[in-house]
């Protein structure tokens, strides 16, 4: 069974632009989250969609955006680039039950300049 | 609010020698607890879980963790270590709401192996 895969692996924006980042969960996974990984706060929960639906949201500014298709598959939108968002970019996928474990991709990793 | 304290940043261990790494959690009701680890560059990878019944919990790769309520801890340890242990370890409360998914980390331990 594949694994959860994000696309791109690497990507390198400028400030004031917007980014679109893509995951796919492991087939039969319903859940798609979304974290950011930064050196100074760490691993933080942006949201979480559950059949196409958005059921919890961390505290991040409405610049980041997702939403999810019929087929899982998940995107996340950042706009209006700064700096500071530079990160690492994980998506993880379950069933979608409360408190299982979740399977991590690999990660986008995202420069802002 | 619901909150995971990894107090070590960096830990050093020699080969073969024994590891505890620790995590502290806050959570009102009885936490899921989780330890997952990141190799460089990678995502992040269940080592074990924790929800209810046994308190000691094995994990894959000859990891264990001890849940302590009366502590609210959830240390991870590990007998022996290998070279390729080495890696970044987070502990996770797992903090959903109506069925969402939501896991709150700690800063992370970032564990080196000395040959």
């Amino acid at each position: 069974k594949a694994g959860v895969t994000q696309t791109p692996r690497y990507l390198i924006k400028t400030r004031g632009q917007q980014v679109t980042l893509s995951c796919s969960p492991i087939s039969g996974h319903r859940s798609v989250s979304w974290y950011q990984q930064t050196p100074g706060q760490g691993l933080q929960f942006l949201f979480e969609y559950f059949s196409e639906t958005q059921r919890n949201k961390g505290n991040f500014p409405g610049r980041f955006s997702g939403r999810q298709f019929s087929n899982s598959r998940s995107e996340m939108n950042v706009s209006t680039l700064e700096l500071g968002d530079s990160a690492l970019y994980l998506c993880a996928s379950s069933l979608g039950q409360a408190n299982e474990k979740l399977f991590f991709g690999s990660g986008t990793q995202l420069s802002v300049l | 609010a619901q909150s995971v304290t990894q107090p070590d940043i960096h830990i050093t261990v020699s080969e073969g020698a024994s590891l505890e790494l620790r995590c502290n959690y806050s959570y009102g009701a009885t936490p899921y607890l989780f330890w997952y680890v990141q190799s460089p560059g990678q995502g992040l990878q269940l080592l074990l879980k924790y929800f209810s019944g046994d308190t000691l919990v094995q994990g894959i790769k000859g990891f264990e963790a001890e849940f302590k309520r009366s502590q609210s801890s959830f240390n991870l340890r590990k007998p022996s270590v290998h070279w390729s242990d080495a890696a970044e370890y987070f502990c996770a409360v797992g903090a959903s709401l109506q069925g969402a998914q939501k896991l709150v980390f700690g800063q992370g331990t970032r564990l080196t192996i000395n040959p």
